[in-house]
């Protein structure tokens, strides 16, 4: 099956600095979204992006289909971006959106 | 607009207890997932329904069914609890090319 590495896995940065989480993917995919879980633990959707490049605010994400990777930017970060970072993906196979979930950065952000 | 609602948010049963998750969507998408996450890592998928009426298996099916009683509804059964089935488990349900939507989360303890 697909394999999804995120890096880095932990991530410390003061208040109003700038980020970049890294996503990389084993096979061509149909579907990739970026996720913010949050300290009460839900799940919030940040970018479906499976090609292209979209933002958001502060928040903007890239993905490279052909090189297999996407990227996520998180500029003048602020402490509610606190919390844990995942991408999943759903192969291009079968169309049954079955997300695999990467393992996760989890970002702090310092007053 | 409630999204993907699951119930109960909390649960603590004892090993060998049956319980049953409810999720329900009221966005009428085709698809939708059941996940598990534990501590420290990403969602895995464990049943999914691509449309009402039909359900396979994800990567950790084993000690879970399942039952799509409706297009709404999807509901997730623990025939005889176990400890490793001490979780967080989330729904999620989807139209067909387009993202995931996740409920808030059902956190469940065996004894």
């Amino acid at each position: 099956g697909i394999q999804v590495e995120q890096s880095p896995p932990d991530l410390i940065l003061q208040e109003g600095a700038n980020s970049t989480l890294r996503c990389n993917f084993s096979d061509s995919v149909n579907n990739l979204q970026w996720f913010h879980q949050n300290p009460w633990g839900q799940l919030i959707n940040l970018f479906y992006i499976p090609s292209g490049t979209k933002q958001n605010g502060r928040l903007s994400a890239t993905t490279v289909a052909t090189e297999r990777y996407s990227l996520l930017y998180i500029s003048s970060s602020q402490t509610t971006d606190s919390g844990v970072y995942f991408c999943a993906v759903a192969g291009s196979y079968g169309n049954t959106g079955k997300l695999i979930f990467g393992q996760g950065t989890t970002l702090q952000v310092k007053p | 607009n409630a999204g993907v609602t699951q119930t109960p948010k909390f649960q603590v049963l004892k090993t060998g207890q049956s319980m049953t998750l409810q999720c329900a969507q009221d966005m009428n998408h085709n698809s939708m997932y059941w996940y598990r996450q534990d501590p420290g890592m990403g969602l895995r998928l464990i049943y999914y329904s691509a449309s009402e009426g039909t359900t396979d298996k994800g990567e950790v099916p084993n000690g879970y069914n399942v039952s799509r009683l409706n297009k709404r509804e999807f509901s997730l059964r623990l025939e005889s609890a176990a400890p490793s089935q001490t979780s967080v488990y989330f729904c999620a349900s989807r139209a067909t090319y387009q993202p995931q939507h996740f409920g808030d989360g059902t956190r469940l303890s065996i004894l």
